[in-house]
């Protein structure tokens, strides 16, 4: 069963915009971490963020995490169209790591 | 490029039909887990395994199995296939509970 839920489910934005996609989970996690996925290629691992941690920057990626509210985002700021790609949160805990459904994010020229 | 190796590419087999994915972690790796991704069920965690025991499981089917061997390489075995059993199974690597190295995945297709 899932464990993170991305929101949106799907998301479309013009070159230069930024993307923000959200990520909710249920359960105590000791990290959350952000993938992307090409299609039909493997996922690729972007940023982690402790469950200590409130906020991550990464190139133009930023993650923030609040385990009050057991919710992620990641945000892209000026995408580009070779941003266009599936993005997954995916949650650690003591006993597993847990995939979402990820969020579809495409970026016209 | 991951590190992670996976075979076959492509799987074309029929229902009934048993088969193996093979799966090479990257160098030092000590943890293996294997994703089934399909269209309408995301990617769904199936079984991990570190250093030769099984660590987690998820939502493997009966029919399916998987072992990792004392090189680490990993198979995952998958018996009386359905059309259902369609997917992208997908084998990712990684020290522990750190960031997951994937592989590219084997599409399997059952006719």
């Amino acid at each position: 069963s899932q464990q993170g839920e991305e929101d949106p489910q799907a998301l479309s934005i013009q070159e230069g915009e930024n993307a923000t996609m959200n990520c909710s989970y249920k359960t105590s996690i000791n990290n959350l971490q952000w993938y992307r996925q090409n299609s039909g290629r493997g996922l690729v691992h972007l940023i982690l963020i402790r469950s200590n941690e409130r906020e991550k920057h990464s190139g133009r990626l930023r993650v923030t995490l609040d385990t009050s509210k057991k919710s992620s985002s990641l945000l892209i700021t000026a995408s580009r169209a070779a941003d266009t790609a599936s993005y997954f949160c995916a949650t650690v805990s003591v006993l597993d790591m847990r995939f979402g459904a990820g969020t579809r994010l495409t970026v016209k020229p | 490029d991951s590190g992670v190796t996976q075979t076959p590419k492509h799987l074309i087999t029929a229902t009934g039909q048993r088969v193996t994915l093979r799966c090479s972690p990257r160098s030092g790796d000590l943890s293996v887990y294997w994703y089934q991704q399909s269209l309408d069920q995301g990617l769904q965690f199936l079984i991990q395994y570190y250093n030769g025991e099984e660590r987690a499981k998820g939502n493997i089917l009966e029919r399916f199995s998987a072992q990792q061997f004392p090189d680490l390489h990993s198979e995952l075995n998958l018996s009386s296939l359905e059309l259902g059993d369609s997917a992208l199974y997908f084998c990712a690597s990684s020290v522990s509970n750190s960031p997951l190295h994937f592989g590219n995945g084997t599409r399997l297709t059952v006719t």
